[in-house]
């Protein structure tokens, strides 16, 4: 079974400056590792995502997230971070050989300050 | 892009009621998943399906049940509405496992 694991529940920052959320995973198996992002009464979006290749995955807004089967872990970064980037955010991961199920951490909330 | 509609935004029910909860996606896509999201708790799996007609539980089915007739419509269906049920439910789509497109979301409250 996978699990996920998101340490912080809240991470405040000023606005421009650099961010990291942590998540880190267990399984026996490989897996495929996802960031989400919701914002204020939305449903979740689909901000990047490791499937194979590079362990470096980037997102259009700047995001980015590295893949470190090591320490299993998948850390979300940012160098420098907006308002409009306050949201929570998801960290998820799935067996990449079977079954379609993601299992989800508990969420972490980026409140990005003036 | 795939797109999940769900069909409440916000819902208000009375306990004991039985509730319905719709969801629909366009893209063709076998999987579908409802969860519910609440405070501190993350996400947690009430039920899934792989293909028209079949269902799986998820790690919290009880209280609920759920219906797919046709391969773009999963709902979700609460057989007697209970207060501890109010939360944010969530639709999910899926092609093989390679990442879930939601919906918006259902905020429902049970009163």
């Amino acid at each position: 079974a996978q699990s996920v694991t998101q340490l912080d529940s809240q991470v405040p920052v000023f606005e421009e400056a650099p961010v990291e959320l942590r998540c880190n995973y267990s399984s026996s198996v490989s897996v495929y590792l996802f960031w989400y992002v919701q914002y204020p009464n939305q449903g979740l979006q689909l901000l990047l995502k490791y499937l194979s290749g590079s362990t470096l995955v980037e997102s259009i807004n700047g995001f980015e997230a590295e893949f470190n089967k090591s320490q299993t872990s998948f850390h979300l970064r940012k160098p420098s971070v907006h308002i409009s980037d306050t949201a929570e955010y998801f960290c998820a991961v799935s067996p990449s050989d079977a079954t379609n199920k993601l299992i989800f951490g508990t969420g972490t909330l980026l409140a990005v300050q003036p | 892009d795939v797109k999940v509609t769900q069909s409440s935004r916000y819902l208000v029910k009375r306990t004991g009621e039985k509730v319905f909860l719709e969801c629909v996606q366009d893209m063709d896509h076998e999987n579908m998943f409802w969860y519910r999201q609440d405070p501190g708790l993350g996400l947690r799996l009430i039920y899934f399906s792989y293909d028209v007609k079949m269902k799986e539980k998820g790690d919290i089915p009880e209280g609920y049940s759920v219906s797919r007739e046709k391969k773009e419509r999963f709902s979700l269906i609460l057989e007697s509405a209970s207060t501890n049920q109010t939360s944010m439910y969530l639709c999910a789509s899926s092609f093989v496992n390679y990442g879930y497109t939601f919906g918006s979301g259902t905020r429902l409250t049970v009163v």
